[in-house]
């Protein structure tokens, strides 16, 4: 069983759509949950960060974390065209000396005007 | 303010060569990550870098290996290149006892 599994896609929805993109991991050491935004041949771009269960919201996404599940979520409100890009999950844990992300596959979304 | 940059932006080597990859952290980070990342397939944790002193290896064998130097700024090299070795390699870093990770924008390694 992988650490980190995220449903790979792709996922098509049109402009304005609500887009739920989800993760699942087996660490319960895990407490540091990342999405980055990945657009084609670019390195991934921070999008938001939250430490343990929550949520966390900034604009038009939402993060959510519900680690009792082992599951976090990324909601993107009013999706935009220039949100097509792959979404990848990534988390890690205190207590270490190094703080090494552990990612999921990504997910590719697509949104069509 | 700048970024993690990353050089060069792509590179093609012949199997069996030995190559290196730059990376300039972003001001006032002193930890560097190298991931690789294959074409489909999310970053994979090579090594961490961190006052000079690596910091914590990913699952890689010891033909990847690395440097941080005093300004904080890294290279990953890899030698006895092999096909499957083409892929994004990534560089990311982080500020003094911060989990966040900025990543730059990769360099593309083709291997033939």
């Amino acid at each position: 069983q992988k650490e980190v599994e995220q449903d790979p896609g792709p996922l098509s929805v049109p402009e304005g759509a609500i887009v739920s993109l989800n993760c699942t991991y087996s660490n319960s050491a895990f407490q540091y949950f990342m999405w980055y935004r990945q657009y084609s041949r670019k390195g991934p771009e921070l999008l938001m960060y939250t430490y343990s269960s929550g949520n966390k919201e900034d604009g038009r996404f939402t993060a959510q974390v519900d680690k009792s599940s082992k599951y976090i979520s990324l909601f993107i409100r009013d999706s935009q065209p220039s949100d097509s890009a792959t979404y990848l999950c990534a988390m890690t844990y205190s207590g270490g000396s190094n703080y090494k992300l552990t990612f999921g596959k990504g997910t590719l979304l697509t949104v069509n005007p | 303010e700048t970024g993690v940059t990353q050089s060069p932006t792509h590179l093609i080597k012949t199997r069996g060569q030995q190559v290196t990859l730059r990376c300039s952290s972003q001001s006032g980070h002193n930890t560097v990550s190298w991931y690789q990342q294959a074409l489909g397939q999310g970053p994979q944790f090579i090594f961490q870098y961190y006052r000079e002193e690596e910091n914590g290896r990913g699952n890689f064998p010891p033909r990847f290996s690395g440097l941080q130097f005093p300004n904080y700024s890294s290279e990953l090299n890899v030698n006895a290149l092999e096909l499957d070795d083409s892929a994004l390699y990534l560089c990311a870093s982080s500020a003094p006892g911060n989990t966040e990770a900025f990543f730059g924008q990769g360099t593309r390694l083709t291997v033939v």
